[in-house]
Formats: structure tokens, C-alpha cells, sequence
């Protein structure tokens, strides 16, 4: 079975400075996806980005970037400049290009932005 | 675009009580799908469903009961809520290979 891990459950970072999310995960497949979303106190899933396995190039949207290393199954985000808005719970999640595609997630890292 | 509307947004209800979370999409997005959140675990699968009358257990389904008799509607039943079901639950959709869709989750508390 696929697993998604995050080993930090909580993270903290300066206003304007960059902080790294982990995520490691467990598969044997080679056609998938992988997922970063954000979850405000406000209870909504918002995806953040997303990246194909198939793509080495590492996906990029505004301040935030992954690095995808596929071989160690590493999916980390990146958050530069981090504003107080980025204070949230990050939950990386996992997909499989088949059947119903679903999503298996992460444990979640809580993510503190001090002003 | 209202997207997936869920409902209620909280609820608490007594140990052994049945109890009922609605799920409604917009859309006619084939698959749809429950998740429970709990604290340390993320986000896990209770079910999900490719079409209607089509429906199939997750990684937690005991306890749980789902139905799809219209394509729009996904509602979640817990035959005798316990307290260990207490938990945000979210519905969720997708379409094709596009992305999912949730709802903002139903906090429910078993008291």
C-alpha cells in the first residue's frame, strides 16, 4: 500500500523568510502524482502545487517550489518569502494514474509564520 | 459554482445515534469520495464512489455507510456513532484527470 509520510508535525518561520516542508513517501509505481495543499483555520483544501512523476523538472507556482527527487521518493516544499497568509496546515498527498485515482495524504505539518 | 456543498458544517450527536452527512456537488463529476481527519493521521479514505450505485470501502469504512443513487449527491451514515468517530470529514470530487474539488468538512462530535 502507498504511504505518505511528514515527519514535521509542526513548523515555524520569520515573516519574508524561506522554510522547507518534508515529505517522503512508499510506492512501487512509476505513474503518479503528488500533491502539496494547504488547509487555513478556515477548514478548505487548497491545492498549492502539484507535480507528475514523469517530469523531473520541479514545479514552481509563485513562492512556492518543490524538490522532487523521485528516486529517494522526497517531495519537499518550498515557501519563499513566507507572508503571515502562508500560516496553515500542509498536507502533502500522493496519487496513482489508475482506477479511482485517489488521494492517500500525509500526516500534515502546522506551519507558524512569526511576524 | 458553488462546487461540493456538505452539510452541516457542525454537528454533535450522542454515543449510538444514527447520524447523516450530506454531500451535494454541483457538477457531475464522476467519482467522489469521504475523508475523515484526525489529528496525527491526515486525511484518510472511509469511501468512495465511481457512479452512481457504484461504491467502494476505503482504508476506514467500518462503522459507515454510503449511498449514490444520484450522481450529485454522496451522503455518509454512521449506523451508532461512537466516540472515536468524532473527526472533520470532508467530501470530496474529481473529474477525469483534473483536479479534486472539496468541501469545506463537517465537524462532527460524538458526545
Amino acid at each position: 500500500a502507498q504511504t505518505v509520510t511528514q515527519s514535521q508535525p509542526e513548523m515555524s518561520v520569520q515573516e519574508a523568510e524561506t522554510v522547507t516542508l518534508s515529505c517522503t513517501y512508499d510506492t512501487s509505481e512509476s505513474d503518479y502524482y503528488l500533491f502539496w495543499y494547504k488547509q487555513p483555520p478556515s477548514r478548505q483544501m487548497i491545492l498549492v502545487i502539484r507535480q507528475e512523476a514523469y517530469k523531473q523538472q520541479n514545479a514552481t507556482e509563485n513562492r512556492f517550489s518543490v524538490n522532487f527527487q523521485k528516486a529517494a521518493k522526497s517531495f519537499s516544499l518550498k515557501i519563499s518569502d513566507s507572508q503571515l497568509g502562508d500560516a496553515a496546515m500542509y498536507f502533502c498527498a500522493y496519487r496513482i494514474n489508475q482506477g479511482a485515482q485517489k488521494l492517500v495524504f500525509g500526516q500534515g505539518t502546522r506551519l507558524t509564520i512569526n511576524p | 459554482d458553488a462546487g461540493i456543498t456538505q452539510s452541516p458544517r457542525y454537528k454533535i450527536t450522542e454515543t449510538g445515534r444514527q447520524v447523516t452527512l450530506m454531500c451535494h456537488q454541483t457538477w457531475s463529476h464522476s467519482y467522489m469520495f469521504w475523508y475523515r481527519q484526525d489529528l496525527g493521521h491526515g486525511l484518510r479514505l472511509i469511501y468512495y464512489s465511481a457512479a452512481a450505485d457504484i461504491t467502494d470501502k476505503g482504508e476506514v469504512p467500518d462503522g459507515y455507510v454510503v449511498s449514490r443513487s444520484k450522481t450529485e449527491n454522496f451522503p455518509l451514515t454512521l449506523e451508532s456513532a461512537t466516540r472515536s468517530q468524532t473527526s472533520v470529514y470532508f467530501c470530496a470530487s474529481r473529474w477525469q484527470n483534473y483536479g479534486y474539488t472539496f468541501g469545506s468538512g463537517t465537524r462532527l462530535t460524538v458526545v
